[in-house]
């Protein structure tokens, strides 16, 4: 099994400009989740989805947007971007979306918005 | 409002020694604590958890103890080893259909041989 992987490792963007942040697991996995790590801080939430077809807003969702049309694949739409959204993305898959779960994370889109 | 607090931003340890590494929350509500471990340019992966039922769970190396009256936690790695250098984070949650995970902001572990 791949795990969680991820599409692009880096990318640098210019203000207003947008893109798409693929991530794919193969562990059949209904959770999914989408989180941003600036420096120094943790891990934010910004979306999940609890299966195809369900996606919520998590802790810092303004200025994404996610669809999940297949078990496989989350991936992230930033819309016009900002300096602001310039951090690591990680997004990570689980089993199961109760207590104790475990997640398990792909390695990262590196994004620097310029 | 940092609801998962590491205080500790680095710790340096020599490789056969323990390790303790620490964090505070400050939601009594947390049933779940989970350790994930971060080497650079790779996502984090988990290490260990502990439910709140609990005061010590152990695996290996690596042993959680939770102190639920002081709203702590800690994270003993003993012997400490050279591949356990990495940014380790803590992170709860609490119950519900799909909780969410609050992380806090890692402390980076450095294992000097």
């Amino acid at each position: 099994n791949a795990g969680v992987t991820q599409t692009p490792k880096f990318r640098i963007l210019k203000i207003g400009q947008s893109m798409t942040l693929q991530c794919t697991q193969d562990m059949n996995h209904n959770y999914m989740y989408w989180y941003r790590q600036d420096p120094g801080m943790g891990l934010k939430l910004i979306y999940y989805s609890v299966g195809a077809g369900i996606t919520d807003k998590g802790e810092v969702p303004n200025g994404y947007n996610v669809s999940r049309s297949t078990t496989e694949d989350f991936p992230l739409r930033l819309e016009l971007a900002a300096p602001s959204q310039t951090s690591v993305y990680f997004c990570a898959s689980s089993s199961s979306g109760g207590t104790g779960r475990k997640e398990f994370f792909g390695p990262g889109t590196r994004l620097t918005v310029l | 409002d940092q609801q998962v607090k590491q205080n500790s931003p680095s710790l340096s340890v020599q490789e056969g020694r323990i390790s303790i590494l620490n964090c505070d929350y400050t939601n009594s509500m947390f049933d779940y604590f989970l350790w994930y471990k971060k080497y650079p340019a790779e996502g984090p992966t988990f290490l260990i958890s502990i439910s709140s039922i609990k005061d010590k769970n152990e695996d290996g190396r690596f042993t959680v103890f939770l102190n639920k009256s002081a709203k702590h936690l800690s994270l003993h790695i003993v012997p400490s080893q050279p591949g356990d250098s990495a940014v380790y984070f803590c992170a709860a949650s609490y119950g519900g259909a799909t909780n969410k995970l609050i992380f806090g902001t890692g402390t980076l572990l450095a294992v000097q041989p």
